[in-house]
């Protein structure tokens, strides 16, 4: 069975860095990619990159360029998403879910994690 | 960006009755496979989104088959054919066709 498990909740203050976890089972990990999906309190989903957990590469939309790293650890299965220079507004819950190898193939989101919220304020 | 408009966004239903939604994409979503990349999925209170549809009419496994998928190019639409308690929460259109990746705004089902 397929299975995406992601980190705790994190309280963090403006301008501070959050690194998020989804540590992945179930399938060849290197045959997929990850994308992640935030969803603000009361708000619809918003998509924000994938990268390829087959060769590394990463794609992101323009909201988030820059202040989005993506990585993955193929030795443990697991993706990272950390977001810097956080703002109020990026309080929210924070999906990973699967994608194809290749980050230019269209969006598959066949599994997802069970969110990891972020709270942001001073 | 495509911008995915779903309507209606609220959607109250009575238990047993079809419930309809459509999705309309601003661009066309045909992939340069000749596929169209249109999921819906499925959110209740406080859970994660679940893909009901992929490719516009294929149902996940485990997905009852009071659901089904339909449309091309920019027009698309999710019915129940017979709703059921458990299908209230949020359901959401996602087009995978054009990066970057957009999804409708919702729409909210209750039960009458």
């Amino acid at each position: 069975q397929v299975h995406l498990v992601q980190s705790g909740a994190e309280v963090k203050q403006p301008g501070a860095s959050v690194k998020l976890s989804c540590k992945t089972s179930g399938y060849t990990f290197t045959h997929y990619g990850i994308s992640w999906v935030r969803q603000a309190p009361g708000h619809g989903l918003e998509w924000m990159g994938c990268i390829s957990a087959y060769n590394g590469n990463t794609r992101f939309t323009q909201n988030f360029q820059g202040r989005v790293t993506l990585t993955t650890d193929t030795s443990t299965n697991t993706a990272y998403m950390e977001l810097r220079s956080l703002r109020s507004d990026d309080t929210a819950v924070y999906y990973c879910t699967r994608d194809p190898p290749s980050t230019t193939a269209a969006a598959m989101f066949d599994y997802w994690g069970q969110g990891s919220l972020v709270i942001v304020s001073s | 960006d495509v911008v995915m408009t779903q309507s209606p966004l609220s959607l109250p239903v009575t238990l047993g009755q079809p419930a309809s939604i459509s999705c309309r994409s601003s661009q066309r979503l045909v992939y340069s496979d000749g596929n169209t990349y249109l999921s819906w999925f499925h959110q209740r209170p406080g859970q994660s989104p679940r893909r009901l549809i992929y490719r516009v009419s294929n149902r996940d496994s485990g997905v009852p088959d009071r659901f089904s998928g339909s449309g091309s190019g920019t027009d698309f639409t999710l019915k129940i054919s017979r709703v059921e308690a458990e299908d209230v929460g949020f359901y959401y259109c996602m087009q995978g066709t054009l990066w970057p990746w957009t999804f409708g705004q919702g729409t909210k089902v209750e039960i009458k």
